[in-house]
């Protein structure tokens, strides 16, 4: 079973310039996750996505960020314009949500960008 | 409030080893999961272990145990016989609320770095 897959693996932008990542889910995986990852620290929720619908957005700093997930599979995470403190790992997660689901959001190896 | 605490910064083990990472959470909610996740060098997290609130027994997987002590809010992960191959960054995290009512946001520690030396 493949699992997710994230593109690019590295980005390196100026700033002000756009960016933006893709991810395709775990097949079958109804709930998808962007969290963004600062140098020492551990992953923090950016957007959460079941199916289409984005039903957590509270952390997406909506004056620059968007985010879509078009069809309930792939999704993508864009930056315009980028700033310096944008520099970080991005990670998508996959899982499946709901009576018989378990409880593991699966990881992709995230796409680490820097901002100059 | 930080909701989930991990105190070390870098731990060394030497191989074939025992090791434990520390852990400790903050919840008012009496249903929670508490998660290890490891990050290897390639950036992507690796679920280990998961302890449920109401769990009577501590969970083990393999080399992997999660000591579970509810009334000190504690959930450290005990490797056994360390391989090399367990150096990386090790995340505790944590998911309030019964599973499988709806969302609920996972919380991750700030990470503990392994170094295993043969």
């Amino acid at each position: 079973e493949a699992g997710v897959v994230q593109s690019p693996r590295y980005k390196i932008i100026e700033k002000k310039q756009p960016v933006a990542f893709w991810c395709n889910p775990i097949s079958g995986h109804n709930t998808l996750y962007w969290y963004r990852q600062n140098l020492g620290q551990g992953p923090e929720l950016l957007i959460r996505y079941e199916n289409e619908e984005a039903v957590d957005d509270s952390q997406l700093p909506k004056d620059r960020f968007s985010a879509e997930r078009l069809k309930g599979v792939d999704s993508t995470l864009k930056i315009q314009p980028a700033e310096l403190g944008d520099s970080a790992v991005y990670l998508c997660a996959s899982s499946l949500e709901g009576e018989l689901a378990g409880y593991e959001q699966y990881f992709g190896p995230g796409t680490r960008l820097t901002v100059t | 409030a930080q909701k989930i605490t991990q105190t070390q910064p870098g731990m060394f083990v030497q191989e074939k080893e025992a090791v434990t990472l520390d852990c400790t959470y903050d919840t008012s909610d009496p249903s929670y999961g508490l998660f290890w996740y490891k990050q290897p060098s390639s950036g992507e997290m690796i679920f280990l272990i998961y302890q449920g609130s109401y769990d009577q027994q501590n969970a083990t997987e393999g080399r992997y145990s999660l000591n579970f002590q509810k009334a000190r809010k504690s959930a450290n992960l005990v490797i056994s016989a360390s391989q090399l191959g367990d150096s990386a960054m090790y995340f505790c995290a944590m998911r309030e609320g019964r599973m499988n009512t709806g969302f609920q946001k996972l919380v991750f520690g700030t990470g503990t770095r392994l170094l295993v030396s043969p």
